[in-house]
């Protein structure tokens, strides 16, 4: 039982390049999300998803998008990055809204 | 709309020192509460959580936390602090929504 895996575990980007973070988890949790993790902030929510096919957004969504086709993975897009997307992402799941929620270990991006 | 305050950035205790790190929220009714801590380049892991019931509630590692309804607060307390304690804590809030909001973090550094 690996739990929520992510990857990479590091990237760096150039300013207009775009990039999938990949979440994958195998509790077979109906709930995942993607944070950002800026230093000195808490976690801010980009993304939900509450199940296969259905995605809404979070508190910071612009820049990014998201798709759910099965219940273990929740790909994260960015499309055209920017210095301000430099960031550590974490992707996370729960069985039920507002239970605990597991986290990954982390993608730390930076844009140049 | 709800929100997490924890006043405390840093916190510098020594082994074998008590602990109590600060949290409070705004929420116009009962919140779901929940602590984190993250390890240096790790994910968030949940040290304990508050639904309902008693108001004292205990966690891994030996912590435990207390709602108190009438202060908006959720401290976490540790009676003995050990070196691996060092870490990062995030106290979080679940609304209505049952989405997630994290305070900005209080940092422990534990001397020997």
């Amino acid at each position: 039982n690996a739990g929520v895996t992510q990857t990479p575990k590091f990237r760096i980007l150039k300013i207009g390049q775009s990039m999938t973070l990949q979440c994958t988890q195998d509790m077979n949790h109906n709930y995942m999300y993607w944070y950002r993790q800026d230093p000195g902030m808490g976690l801010k929510l980009i993304y939900y998803s509450v199940g296969a096919g259905i995605t809404d957004k979070g508190e910071v969504p612009n820049g990014y998008n998201v798709s759910r086709s099965t219940t273990e993975d929740f790909p994260l897009r960015l499309e055209l990055a920017a210095p301000s997307q430099t960031s550590v992402y974490f992707c996370a799941s729960s069985y039920r809204q507002g239970d605990e929620q597991f986290f990954g270990p982390g993608t730390r991006l930076t844009v140049l | 709309a709800q929100s997490v305050t924890q006043p405390d950035i840093h916190i510098t205790v020594s082994e074998g020192a008590s602990l109590e790190l600060r949290c409070n929220y705004s929420y116009g009714a009962t919140p779901y509460l929940f602590w984190y801590v993250q390890s240096p380049g790790q994910g968030l892991q949940l040290l304990l959580k508050y639904f309902s019931g008693d108001t004292l509630v205990q966690g891994i590692k030996g912590f435990e936390a207390e709602f108190k309804r009438s202060q908006s607060s959720f401290n976490l307390r540790k009676p003995s602090v050990h070196w691996s304690d060092a870490a990062e804590y995030f106290c979080a809030v679940a609304g209505s929504a049952r989405q997630l909001t994290f305070g900005s973090g209080t940092q422990l550094t534990v001397l020997p």
